[in-house]
């Protein structure tokens, strides 16, 4: 069964301060890697997207990571802000179906 | 561009009462798709449309139907409401299916079945 499994499930940080989120997957093969953002209450929002050829993709102070071969995802937040607060959710597209796979999705909270 | 618009935002439901959940996108997307969020779950998929005059069950579809009304439009319906279905609804769309996925997701619906 494809899974997709996110760590941690949820963390605090400081303002301000670095933070990095894990993604492991087992969907193979696979089209691409999605990181969305979703605020609560609101609709996830497309961060970054990268094929299975893609080492790593930037999205302003979001930088996302691939390991095709270990198949694990990162998304590093820079200089987070308070409007970073939201969850963070991996999802791959396999090679063939429309059958997306979500993460359970990283609940970020940013404190001044 | 409006986007991925749905309608309503918020329904309170009894068991057994049906409703029909709406989704338009602006997008000339050709797939489109409905999910449902429940609290510590990830997003499932209930019915997707791979592209006008086509649709195909998800992950999650029983107790649910689906109309891809035209290019724009898909709607999602509950012929009899069940609690196991108070959820927050997404709809979202994709400019292909097999490659892409779903790119742009509406803001929701949150339903209540009581």
């Amino acid at each position: 069964k494809n899974q997709v499994e996110q760590s941690p499930q949820s963390l605090i940080i400081l303002e301000g301060k670095n933070c990095t989120l894990q993604c492991n997957y087992t969907v193979s093969p696979f089209s691409n890697l999605r990181w969305y953002k979703q605020d609560t209450g609101r609709g996830p929002v497309s961060l970054t997207i990268m094929t299975f050829s893609e080492n790593t993709k930037s999205n302003g102070r979001y930088t996302a990571t691939l390991d095709a071969d270990t198949k694990q995802s990162s998304l590093h937040i820079t200089a987070s802000q308070l409007s970073d607060s939201a969850s963070y959710i991996c999802v791959v597209t396999p090679a063939a179906g429309n059958k997306l796979t979500f993460g359970g999705g990283t609940r970020v909270l940013v404190k001044p | 561009n409006a986007g991925v618009t749905q309608t309503p935002k918020f329904q309170v439901l009894k068991t057994g009462q049906s409703m029909t959940l709406q989704c338009a996108q602006d997008m000339n997307h050709n797939s489109m798709y409905w999910y449902r969020q429940d609290p510590g779950m990830g997003l499932r998929l209930i019915y997707y449309s791979a592209s006008e005059g086509t649709t195909d069950k998800g992950e999650v579809p029983n107790g649910y139907n689906v109309s891809r009304l035209n290019k724009r439009e898909f709607s999602l319906r509950l012929e009899s409401a069940a609690p196991s279905q108070t959820s927050v609804y997404f709809c979202a769309s994709s400019l292909t299916g097999t490659s892409g996925g779903a790119s742009s997701f509406g803001p929701g619906t949150r339903l209540t079945v009581l």
